[in-house]
């Protein structure tokens, strides 16, 4: 069972659109992070979000992280090519200072 | 910047036969960990190393063994390949993972090799 559900689990839009993933989860998280994984490589971290309701943008890229610490979501907009990628959550508990893994959203941009 | 280097990036064994992947990073950090991901699965950890001198077991260690071998360097072993041990394996180090509840470090980003793509025959 994943502690960590992300939703959808495959995307593939037109460039130019927004798009929203999630990253759901029944458990709290003492912080949750973001990773983008391209085809050959390890995941590369974006951001770390910390504290319930915080909000950070990176470039096109926004990140919310749930007010209850449980959840949080990726927003794109205008989508380019480029942001074809997986992308991963990850959180960590305070009891457990291991992250746990979702299974990643695949997402496809095509120009 | 070299970051985490992994090697072998590709092997093929058949069932039984043994292999050592190799890792080591440049950034003076003290936990080191050791993944696999399967389609649809995610990343699971197999051993993490917490700091120099210690190792623990992750999700799925069950086949493998590990080995601190300095701070800079972290192997895994298989001592005989099985099939369900095809995937694809990644390690990672971070800052620091020893604190436990409460610890900034805690929640310090992982960096990733590009990973070992292992084929058991």
């Amino acid at each position: 069972t994943q502690l960590l559900e992300q939703s959808p689990q495959f995307l593939s839009i037109q460039e130019g659109e927004n798009l929203t993933v999630y990253c759901n989860s029944s458990s709290v998280f003492s912080s949750l992070q973001w990773y983008r994984q391209e085809p050959g490589e390890g995941p590369v971290l974006l951001v770390t979000v910390v504290t319930g309701g915080e909000v950070k943008k990176l470039k096109r890229l926004t990140f919310q992280f749930g007010d209850a610490r449980k959840d949080s979501s990726l927003h794109i907009t205008a989508a380019q090519p480029g942001d074809t990628g997986l992308y991963l959550c990850a959180g960590s508990m305070d009891s457990n200072y291991q992250l746990i893994w979702g299974a990643g959203t695949k997402l496809i941009i095509k120009p | 910047n070299a970051g985490v280097t992994q090697t072998p990036k590709f092997q093929v064994l058949k069932t039984g036969q043994s292999m050592t992947l190799q890792c080591a990073q440049d950034m003076n950090h003290n936990s080191m960990y050791w993944y696999r991901q399967d389609p649809g699965m995610g990343l699971r950890l197999i051993y993490y190393s917490a700091s120099e001198g210690t190792t623990d077991k992750g999700e799925v260690p069950n086949g493998y063994n590990v080995s601190r071998l300095n701070k800079r360097e972290f192997s895994l072993r298989l001592e005989s390949a099985a099939p369900s041990q095809t995937s694809v394996y990644f390690c990672a180090s971070s800052e620091r993972t020893d604190g436990g509840p409460g610890d900034i470090y805690s929640n310090q980003p992982q960096h990733f090799g590009d990973g070992t793509r292992l084929s058991i025959l």
